[in-house]
């Protein structure tokens, strides 16, 4: 099985810096997946890694380290509208390929 | 394209009813997916489909009951509704390459009382 760990909620001035933390255990470790999720909506993608490094995206970038089963998820420039769950999702190679989901960090962002 | 679209938005349903939660996807991705997700536990996966014809379970398939029979289409089938199924529902769909991410529905809302 895979075992995921998120912080439940952060808090954040709007403007400023955030990294949002994901540690996994896993065998057979084949993507980790970032979503987004504002109150009452569906999750919509924002960034996929699979080999160790950061893929930047705008303000927003995503770190791995498969070594460590590590990855943040790192915000700049916050706006209010970043308020919203972050979902962390690993994908293994064993079964399914089907990415399993971390229970989301909460992100509010303030004035 | 409309996307991932899910049907109805909200359903009460009484102990014991039944009911199936409609979604369809116009972007002919093979995969699709059912997921619950219960405030704080994250997205739970119910069941999903590789194509047309094929299913299986997911994480928390008990309670559930799926078909695939086009590649638009993934009803999820409650036959007798209990209250532990009071839950946001999210059909998603994708390529299934290995890159791929998923496209979400917005989201059945169902309280069973």
């Amino acid at each position: 099985g895979q075992n995921i760990d998120q912080p439940t909620e952060m808090t954040a001035t709007e403007g400023a810096i955030v990294q949002i933390n994901c540690t996994y255990q896993t065998s057979g470790f084949n993507g980790l997946f970032w979503y987004q999720q504002h109150a009452g909506e569906a999750p919509t993608f924002l960034s996929y890694n699979v080999l160790d490094g950061l893929e930047e995206k705008g303000r927003f970038s995503s770190f791995l380290s498969r070594s460590k089963g590590y990855s943040y998820l790192l915000l700049k420039e916050l706006q209010m509208k970043d308020s919203a769950s972050y979902l962390c999702a690993v994908r293994s190679s064993g079964g399914s390929y089907i990415p399993t989901f971390g229970r989301g960090t909460s992100l509010i962002v303030h004035p | 394209n409309a996307g991932v679209t899910q049907t109805p938005k909200f359903r009460i349903l009484k102990i014991g009813q039944s009911m199936t939660l409609q979604c369809t996807q116009d972007m002919n991705h093979n995969y699709m997916y059912w997921y619950r997700q219960d405030p704080g536990m994250g997205l739970k996966l119910i069941y999903y489909s590789v194509g047309a014809g094929i299913t299986d379970k997911g994480e928390v398939p008990n309670g559930y009951n799926v078909s695939r029979s086009t590649t638009e289409d993934f009803p999820l089938r409650l036959e007798l509704a209990a209250p532990s199924q009071t839950s946001v529902y999210f059909c998603a769909s994708g390529t299934g390459g290995s890159t791929d991410t998923q496209y979400f529905g917005p989201g059945t809302r169902l309280t069973v009382l």
